[in-house]
């Protein structure tokens, strides 16, 4: 069964460092989101690309965050620089072309440690 | 501003028992709801829901929505330990975004 692909699964870092997280969405899904699940909440939505083409970003700290999808199908996010408050799990999800009332599929997460 | 409450935020039963999860909206150009359980890892789909009234089933879970009332639940009878998870419900609102807004989650423990 088609999954997506996140790693690394597991980041520590210190802050004022730089980190990068890849997603590698299903084959095929041209819809792909980047979400912020802090410990205890949902998950919040940081980006969301259709294709290579972002959809929407009105969430993302653009000041140190950043997200993109060059060719339409796996995407990076990256927080330069690292802050303590940015521990946590980043999920990022797939699914497919304009579908109406569609699930979304979720990659494993990467969960991250700031120090 | 778009809103999703979860109620209870824990729950603690014996195996056997039959819980409902609450959930509740308040979201601009309501499109569907979705049911999604989490345990240590990313969320799993359960349902989704865009018809009032309409129950969706799947073994012991079922779930309802109520577009008047603006709420749904979600029944897990017969519990088992393996049902323990945090259960999330999200919602699709944006029109043309296709974006989900979650609430914080039920965490469901059910003790042998």
């Amino acid at each position: 069964e088609a999954e997506v692909a996140q790693s690394p699964r597991y980041k520590i870092t210190e802050k004022s460092q730089a980190v990068a997280f890849w997603c590698d969405p299903i084959s095929g899904h041209a819809t792909l989101y980047w979400y912020r699940q802090i410990l205890g909440q949902g998950p919040e939505l940081l980006v969301q690309f259709q294709d290579e083409s972002v959809v929407d970003d009105s969430q993302l700290p653009k000041d140190r965050f950043s997200a993109e999808r060059l060719k339409g199908v796996d995407s990076t996010l990256k927080i330069q620089p690292a802050e303590l408050g940015d521990s946590a799990m980043y999920l990022c999800a797939s699914s497919p072309r304009d579908r109406v009332g569609y699930e979304q599929y979720f990659g494993p997460g990467t969960r991250l440690t700031v120090t | 501003e778009d809103k999703v409450v979860q109620s209870p935020l824990s729950l603690v039963v014996h195996e056997g028992d039959t819980v409902t999860l609450n959930c509740s909206y308040e979201v601009t150009n309501f499109r569907s709801l979705l049911w999604y359980k989490q345990e240590k890892k990313a969320p799993t789909f359960l349902f989704m829901l865009t018809s009032s009234g309409i129950e969706k089933k799947s073994g012991r879970l079922s779930s309802i929505l109520d577009k008047k009332e603006l709420f749904s639940i979600l029944n897990i009878t017969a519990t088992q330990t393996g049902d323990s998870a945090v259960y999330l419900c999200a919602v699709e609102g944006l029109a043309g975004a296709n974006n989900l807004f979650f609430g914080t989650g039920t965490r469901l423990t059910v003790i042998p």
